[in-house]
């Protein structure tokens, strides 16, 4: 069965912080890797990775996919306040209707002042 | 552009009624997409439609569940007959292409409580 598990969990730290999110998956033909930001309502788009070792950077955040360690990190530099949300991880396979995105548990960070 | 619209944001219902959650995709989109979020968990796929079909529903239970995409109107996902398990937040998505994921738009959710 496909998958994909992102750790921790959770995460509490205080701002100025780096952080680093992790998420692994386990799917057939795999075809891209996905990172979502959900601040209680809509999950937002952050970034789309589907070559190995190719950093997208986005501000203070940046991701990168291993496809041999079949993982991907999301690194927050200076976190601030309004980092505060779930942090989402999804993965697009080939075949099948390609409209289905196998999402992870969500990593939810809580930035402290 | 005001983006993909989903109502009501929250909705509650006895156990054993129906309930009626509608999404509005954005503007210039004919993909739809519902996902399923329960407490604590990932978003889970339930189903995939154009309009007027349905292209995947694999992640939809076979029973009480049911999904349109009408030529005109709001996608519906419907519940009948709910159950205390249905309590959840269900998000629709949106997309230009089949791309997906890269293209897709989330609506805010309806929040679905049986009581």
């Amino acid at each position: 069965e496909d998958k994909v598990v992102q750790s921790p969990l959770s995460l509490v730290v205080h701002e100025g912080d780096t952080v680093t999110l992790n998420c692994s998956y386990e799917v057939t033909n795999f075809r891209s890797l996905l990172w979502y930001k959900q601040e209680k309502k809509a999950p937002t788009f952050l970034f789309m990775l589907t070559s190995s070792g190719i950093e997208k950077k986005s501000g203070r955040l940046s991701s990168i996919l291993d496809k041999k360690e079949l993982s991907s990190i999301l690194n927050i530099t200076a976190t601030q306040t309004g980092d505060s949300a779930i942090y989402l991880c999804a993965v697009m396979n080939y075949g099948g209707s390609q409209g289905n995105l196998i999402f992870g548990k969500g990593t939810k960070l809580s930035v402290k002042p | 552009n005001a983006g993909v619209m989903q109502n009501p944001r929250h909705l509650v219902r006895r156990r054993g009624q129906e309930a009626r959650l509608r999404c509005s995709p954005m503007k210039g989109h004919s993909h739809v997409y519902w996902y399923r979020q329960l407490p604590e968990e990932g978003l889970k796929f339930m189903v995939y439609l154009q309009k007027e079909n349905i292209i995947d529903e694999s992640g939809m239970p076979k029973e009480r569940f049911s999904a349109e995409f009408p030529k005109e109107g709001p996608s519906i996902l419907r519940i009948q007959q709910v159950v205390r398990g249905d309590s959840a937040a269900y998000f629709c998505a949106s997309s230009s292409s089949r791309d997906g994921g890269y293209g897709y738009t989330f609506g805010s959710g309806t929040r679905l409580t049986v009581v």
